[in-house]
């Protein structure tokens, strides 16, 4: 079975900080899919990146940098010099691949980030 | 209109009511979701549709009844409800999951339900 772990509750931050929000993962699969949401206030959750377990490279996005690393299985997202805008549910998920249920998305409990101005 | 929506936005009923939730998606995807995301719960997949077809039901009671007319739309109707399924219920489409790839899923602005 798949599961997803996100350790930190709340986080709070003053408005340039990093921070560092933690995705722990299980799963018996060795193809598999990693993913992060954001959840505004609105609800709606909003996609940031995919990756697929065969590829460990970090990846950057302007303030948003993911580290992947399959040793620790562990999947955590930094965003730097936070804004007040990045104040927002954020969610881990996985997906396992290959036979059966491909597309059902495993959620993490979310960490709840408040960037302070 | 663009992406995926969802209506209505809120939605507040009676035990005995029935009333149903809509997601339409604009991106051209085969495989449509409904998610329920209570307080303090992690989200929960309800359904899954596949060009039109069931293909999950993760043991949702019956007063919860998808209908998938065409690939577009979905609609979740909602009938003698309790009150502990007041949530935020989420809608989501993939292009098509074949087996081995996880195709990513993009959500609709939710109805937010609260069941009196």
């Amino acid at each position: 079975a798949q599961k997803v772990t996100q350790a930190q509750t709340e986080i709070s931050v003053v408005e340039k900080e990093d921070v560092t929000l933690d995705c722990v993962y299980e799963t018996r699969d060795t193809t598999y899919y990693l993913f992060w949401y954001k959840q505004p206030p609105s609800g709606e959750l909003v996609f940031l990146i995919r990756r697929n377990s065969f590829d460990e490279q970090n990846e950057i996005s302007g303030r948003y940098s993911w580290n992947f690393q399959k040793s620790t299985s562990s999947f955590n997202f930094t965003i730097t010099a936070s804004q007040v805008v990045d104040s927002a549910v954020y969610f881990c998920a996985l997906s396992e691949g290959g036979s059966g249920s491909a597309r059902q998305l495993t959620f993490g409990s979310g960490t709840q980030l408040t960037v302070l101005p | 209109e663009t992406g995926v929506t969802q209506t209505p936005r809120h939605l507040v009923m009676g035990m005995t009511n029935k009333k149903s939730l809509k997601c339409e998606q604009h991106l051209g995807h085969n495989a449509m979701y409904w998610y329920k995301q209570s307080a303090k719960k992690p989200l929960e997949l309800m359904f899954v549709y596949n060009f039109k077809e069931q293909t999950e039901n993760n043991s949702v009671p019956s007063r919860f009844s998808p209908e998938c007319p065409n690939s577009s739309h979905l609609f979740l109707h909602l009938h003698t409800l309790q009150p502990e399924d007041s949530a935020l219920y989420l809608c989501a489409s993939s292009q098509d999951g074949l087996a081995g790839v996880s195709d990513t899923q993009y959500f609709g602005p939710g109805t937010r339900l609260t069941v009196l």
